[in-house]
């Protein structure tokens, strides 16, 4: 099936650091959509992409569709505690979501 | 509106038991789907369906079935559970408009299965 790497598969922050994370795939995608999960919860969308070189906001988290349409990039800037948890990219198709790896954020007080 | 409630939420299976999970939506939603999610491999789609009455195969439907007798619920079944079956699984539903729109995946809050 289409993989979808993120990276990386792990940060570790302080409170009030910006963050960047990526998802590349070796297909071209017409949408690029980013989901975070809470602990113990289903995830939930944040933001979703649907052209080549789009920029989108959602508060402090800002989503970039890559010109090449195979990666997306997403950053959070002045990381709070609340932003803990797992962001997922996935791509849409065929009826159906397909997610990516994941990337798990922790902040260290 | 309860949105997409799963049950159990946590449940032990021995080897070769087979249990039912139960997903229901009280949103009207057309779509539902059955994920699982297990470490550095993110949520992988095991069954699917569009409609009442269908169903069909995701990334990875070996050992699961599945129905969808009435459009509020989806079940999963396991007939003999095997410890390579150990994970979160995650049912959402979406409407036919979300997919065309924004992709508006409901997910409910997930069942964490153990088979020893």
């Amino acid at each position: 099936g289409q993989q979808l790497n993120q990276s990386p598969q792990s940060m570790f922050i302080q409170e009030g650091e910006d963050v960047s994370m990526n998802c590349t795939s070796s297909s071209i995608f017409n949408t690029w959509l980013w989901y975070k999960q809470d602990p113990g919860e289903g995830p939930v969308l944040l933001i979703a992409l649907y052209k080549a070189g789009e920029l989108t906001s959602n508060g402090r988290l800002t989503a970039q569709f890559g010109i090449t349409r195979k990666d997306s990039f997403l950053n959070i800037s002045a990381s709070i505690p609340s932003d803990v948890g797992i962001y997922f990219c996935a791509r849409f198709g065929n009826e159906k979501l397909t997610f990516g790896t994941g990337t798990r954020l922790t902040i260290i007080p | 509106n309860a949105g997409v409630t799963q049950t159990p939420k946590f449940r032990v299976l021995k080897t070769g038991q087979s249990m039912t999970l139960l997903c229901a939506q009280d949103m009207n939603h057309e779509y539902m789907y059955w994920y699982r999610q297990d470490p550095g491999m993110g949520l992988r789609l095991i069954h699917y369906s569009v409609g009442e009455g269908t169903t069909a195969k995701g990334e990875v439907p070996d050992g699961y079935n599945v129905s969808r007798l009435k459009k509020q619920n989806f079940l999963l079944g396991l007939e003999s559970a095997a410890p390579s079956q150990t994970s979160v699984y995650f049912c959402a539903s979406s409407t036919f408009i979300s997919q065309a729109l924004n992709y508006g995946y409901t997910f409910g809050s997930g069942t964490r299965l153990t088979v020893v």
